[in-house]
């Protein structure tokens, strides 16, 4: 089963306003990292929150980790058209050897 | 600076014909390589992963198998293709010993006739 999942599954927002996505997880953690993928290509790591932190900021990109409530989430404020994507959640489930990936929020930005 | 590659990006290959798909890592050392399967539309499913040259842990039971001939190369094989095993597959690398996130390969879409 898998560790991570996100919610909306699907996303569709104006350019200019903020998108939120979350993560839900089902064990502990030592971290959880999120990932955008564009259309037919690899993953991109975005952010590592540990499980010790709550909050984390990158750019436009803002992380909350709830570790009581195995939950985390992705806000991007100020959206983009190029900001369009999958956004994975993932979770390190096991001594840092595998990360497990959720099924992830496809993201549209229209212009 | 880390590079991954992996290629080809787009592979069709008929049902029962071997698969090599390879994978290789520049510009670091004794990395953790993975090899994962993304169905259209979802999330990645692990397949392989291995910490060390000819170590190699797999994930579900499959038509696949993995090698790890040297550190930075990890090639993913099957003798003879399924039309299951169409998908997207990438590869990923990350430093041993702490998790810090994964670097990914571009991908290779493969679709089995």
């Amino acid at each position: 089963s898998q560790q991570g999942e996100e919610d909306p599954q699907a996303l569709s927002i104006q350019e200019g306003e903020n998108a939120t996505m979350n993560c839900s997880y089902k064990t502990s953690i030592n971290n959880l990292q999120w990932y955008r993928q564009n259309s037919g290509r690899g993953l991109v790591h975005l952010i590592l929150i540990r499980s010790n932190e709550r909050e984390k900021h990158s750019g436009r990109l803002r992380v909350t980790l709830d570790t009581s409530k195995k939950s985390s989430s992705l806000l991007i404020t100020a959206s983009r058209a190029a900001d369009t994507a999958s956004y994975f959640c993932a979770t390190d489930a096991s001594g840092g050897f595998k990360t497990i990936f959720g099924a992830g929020t496809r993201l549209f930005v229209k212009a | 600076s880390q590079t991954i590659h992996q290629w080809p990006a787009t592979l069709v290959q008929p049902v029962g014909s071997p698969l090599s798909l390879e994978c290789t890592v520049e510009g670091t050392s004794n990395p953790n390589l993975y090899w994962y399967r993304q169905a259209a539309g979802r999330g990645l499913q692990l397949l392989f992963y291995s910490v060390g040259i000819g170590q190699i842990s797999s994930e579900v039971p499959q038509n696949l198998s993995a090698s790890r001939p040297q550190d930075r190369q990890f090639i993913l094989s099957s003798k003879k293709l399924l039309l299951s095993d169409s998908g997207f597959y990438l590869c990923a690398w990350s430093k041993a010993g702490a998790n810090y996130g994964y670097t990914f390969g571009s991908g290779t879409r493969l679709t089995v006739v």
